[in-house]
C-alpha cells in the first residue's frame, strides 16, 4: 500500500531551467511533508519541509507547493543546476503515538544537463 | 555535529550467519530510526527509538531481526540467520525532540546476502 507516490521515475532539466518534481499522496492524516536528496553511496538529505497548514514554503532556490485538496505536492528547482542531479525523496509524516512517522515514496531521479 | 555514522558500511555474508549493525546518531538527538532500502524503493521504516526505549517496531520487522540503543546512545541492528531477501541498504537517522524535526540520515550499511 503506497500511500506517499511519485509516479515519475526519471527527469531530465536542461541547466538554468525549472525542475518540477511531483508527489501524490493517500493518507488524509499527513499533517507534514518532505523532501529529501539522495546522492550514491550517502544517505537521503532533507531539503526543505513544508506543514499541511500552508500551501508554499521557499527555500532559495527551493518551493514546495501542497494542494491539500488534490492530495498532490511538488518541487520546483528554480534554476536547476547540474548538481542537483540525485535522486529526490517525497516524504510524509503523521502524528504516530507521540512521534511523526515517516513514510517515504519511491524517489524521482532528476538528471540536470549542463 | 558531525553527522550520523554507521558501520560497517558494506557487509557481505552468507545465508544463515547472523550480522550486527552499529549507528551513532547526532549527540544532542533523542530520536533513533531504522529504515531499509532495496532497489528502486524508498526508505521502509523498520523501528523507532526514543532514549533508550524502542517504541515502534514495523511489521517488516521479523523476529529475526532485534535492534537495541542501551543508554539511548549508539544503538544496533542484528539479523539473525540471514536469508537472500535480507540483501538491502539500511539506513539508521535520527533527529531532535522537536515535533516536525527532520531525520537526518546516514550513509547507511550496504548487506549482500549470498
Amino acid at each position: 500500500d503506497q500511500q506517499v507516490k511519485q509516479n515519475s521515475p526519471s527527469l531530465s532539466v536542461q541547466e538554468g531551467r525549472i525542475s518540477i518534481l511531483n508527489c501524490d499522496y493517500t493518507n488524509s492524516m499527513f499533517d507534514y511533508f518532505l523532501w529529501y536528496k539522495k546522492y550514491p553511496a550517502e544517505g537521503p538529505t532533507f531539503l526543505i519541509s513544508i506543514s499541511s497548514i500552508k500551501d508554499k514554503n521557499e527555500d532559495g532556490r527551493f518551493t514546495v507547493f501542497l494542494n491539500k485538496s488534490a492530495k498532490h505536492l511538488s518541487l520546483h528547482i528554480v534554476p536547476s543546476q547540474p548538481g542537483d542531479s540525485a535522486v529526490y525523496f517525497c516524504a510524509a509524516s503523521w502524528n504516530s503515538g507521540g512521534y511523526q512517522k515517516v513514510t517515504f515514496g519511491i524517489g524521482t531521479k532528476l538528471q540536470v544537463i549542463p | 555535529d558531525t553527522g550520523v555514522s554507521q558501520n560497517p558500511r558494506h557487509k557481505i555474508t552468507k545465508r544463515g550467519q547472523n550480522v550486527t549493525f552499529r549507528c551513532d546518531p547526532i549527540s544532542e538527538h533523542n530520536r533513533l530510526y531504522w529504515y531499509r532500502q532495496t532497489l528502486g524503493q524508498g526508505p521502509e521504516f523498520l523501528t523507532y527509538f526514543q532514549n533508550e526505549a524502542q517504541l515502534e517496531k514495523s511489521r517488516l520487522l521479523s523476529d529475526r531481526f532485534s535492534a537495541e540503543r542501551p543508554k539511548g546512545s549508539f544503538s544496533t541492528l542484528e539479523i539473525q540467520r540471514t536469508e537472500q531477501g535480507d540483501s538491502a541498504m539500511y539506513l539508521c537517522a535520527s533527529s531532535h525532540r522537536d515535533f516536525n524535526s527532520p531525520l537526518h540520515f546516514g550513509n547507511g550499511t550496504r548487506l549482500t546476502v549470498t
